[in-house]
């Protein structure tokens, strides 16, 4: 079946600075990838859709200065969170869609950020 | 209301139960996704359905099109069966999932 893989599947980093979080197809091309994040015991919120090559569409309440989104192959997309807070500590889920079959999603395992 | 309703909220069951999860949406949908999260919080995507009924190994996932509603079924229940199930729908004309609340199942040996 369609692999997503996440790295890192963890992270500590400390306030005020950035982190990137790679989500990657590795067996078949993603032209629509998806960010979302899940806080404790709470279902998962979409913070971003991303088609390759193209900018990001972030829903609305979400900063897109602060989590940039960039779509550069049809097989990575990268989620970067600046200037990271406490507050930002959450679990980070990316989903990618093949292009052919658009009502497909393949879920990545998942990143947990912690900011202290 | 959500647009996305599961019900329960949580489950325990005894190992070898037929367990039920059910799914209603309120919503027009091409497709409904069962995804199952274990703790450690990776999802696994089990079924995507836009009609009739699927079935992979002990579970069956049904889906009744006018009545707006989804099940998921898993037979002789394992403890490592134990973990969130969410129900999530794709609307016409989108890329966007909307995520149900989830079920908690948590089978006891």
């Amino acid at each position: 079946g369609a692999v997503v893989s996440q790295h890192p599947s963890w992270v500590i980093c400390k306030s005020g600075t950035s982190v990137k979080i790679e989500c990657r197809s590795l067996d078949f091309q993603a032209t629509t990838m998806f960010w979302y994040r899940q806080f404790p015991k709470q279902s998962l919120m979409l913070m971003a859709t991303s088609n390759e090559g193209s900018k990001a569409t972030y829903e609305q309440g979400v900063e897109k200065d602060k989590f940039l989104i960039n779509h550069a192959s049809l097989t990575l997309s990268t989620l970067t969170v600046t200037s990271a807070h406490p507050e930002d500590s959450s679990f980070y889920i990316c989903s990618a869609s093949p292009g052919a079959y658009p009502d497909e999603q393949y879920f990545g395992p998942g990143t947990r950020l912690t900011v202290t | 209301k959500n647009e996305v309703e599961q019900s329960p909220q949580n489950l325990t069951a005894q190992e070898g139960e037929f367990i039920t999860i059910n799914c209603s949406y309120s919503v027009g949908i091409s497709a409904l996704h069962w995804l199952q999260q274990h703790p450690g919080g990776g999802i696994v995507s089990l079924f995507m359905l836009s009609s009739g009924k699927k079935k992979h190994g002990r579970l069956i996932a049904t889906i009744n099109i006018q009545e707006k509603h989804s099940s998921l079924h898993i037979t002789a229940s394992h403890p490592r069966d134990s973990a969130v199930y969410i129900c999530a729908v794709r609307t016409y004309n989108t890329d966007k999932l909307i995520f149900g609340t989830g079920t908690r199942l948590q089978v006891f040996p």
